[in-house]
């Protein structure tokens, strides 16, 4: 089975802070990792993904993810956070051909 | 949320009466999916659908049921709403169903059982 864990429920970051949402996985195979965000009564969007390459993956709004095979972790990042970047944000796995595994969530405040 | 519609995106129900929700997209993808969205729980997939008239179970079914007769249109109906039932149903679409592409999603219903 398949299985991701976000462990923070919430993450409070100064504007202009770097920021880092973490995200550990459990698959069989090789995995294809996602991140998306959702703001308030909103769907989720895609942020970026992680399929197969470069370990580092740069997606929409300057976010930015880290595939560490060794530690099965995909944490997104951000140099520099925005007050709008405040959402919640989601990371996905699957093994290919089966389907996502969503984590329970992150909230994302960024305070000024 | 461009060309994936779910209607309504609020209602309010009694407990016991039948309740349908729709997803309709216009992007001409195979694979559709029911989530539902709790506090604590991230998203839990309900049933998704792999073509017209071809569906399956997800990780909490019970007490919901789907069809598809049209590649764009996949209901979803609590055959007897539970107040355990209120909650934020997402409709999701997939190109391909090897999960390379990720979903692309709806902007949610909002369900409340009364």
């Amino acid at each position: 089975a398949q299985s991701v864990a976000q462990p923070e429920d919430q993450v409070n970051v100064a504007e202009g802070n770097p920021l880092t949402v973490k995200c550990t996985y459990s698959v069989s195979g090789n995995p294809y990792l996602f991140w998306y965000v959702q703001y308030p009564n909103r769907g989720l969007q895609f942020l970026l993904k992680y399929i197969t390459g470069d370990n580092l993956v740069k997606g929409s709004y300057g976010f930015e993810a880290e595939f560490n095979k060794s530690q099965t972790s995909f944490h997104l990042k951000k140099p520099s956070a925005l007050v709008s970047d405040s959402a919640l944000y989601f990371c996905a796995v699957t093994g290919g051909g089966n389907k996502l595994t969503f984590g329970t969530g992150t909230q994302l405040k960024v305070e000024l | 949320d461009a060309g994936i519609t779910q209607s309504p995106r609020h209602k309010v129900t009694e407990t016991g009466t039948p309740v349908t929700l729709r997803c309709h997209q216009t992007e001409n993808h195979r694979y559709m999916y029911w989530y539902r969205q709790d506090p604590g729980h991230g998203l839990r997939l309900i049933h998704y659908s792999y073509g017209v008239k071809d569906t399956d179970k997800g990780e909490v079914s019970d007490g919901y049921s789907v069809s598809r007769s049209k590649t764009e249109d996949f209901l979803l109906t609590l055959e007897s709403a539970t107040s355990s039932q209120t909650s934020v149903y997402f409709c999701a679409t997939e190109m391909t169903g090897e999960g390379d592409y990720g979903y692309t999603f709806g902007s949610g219903t909002r369900l409340t059982v009364v």
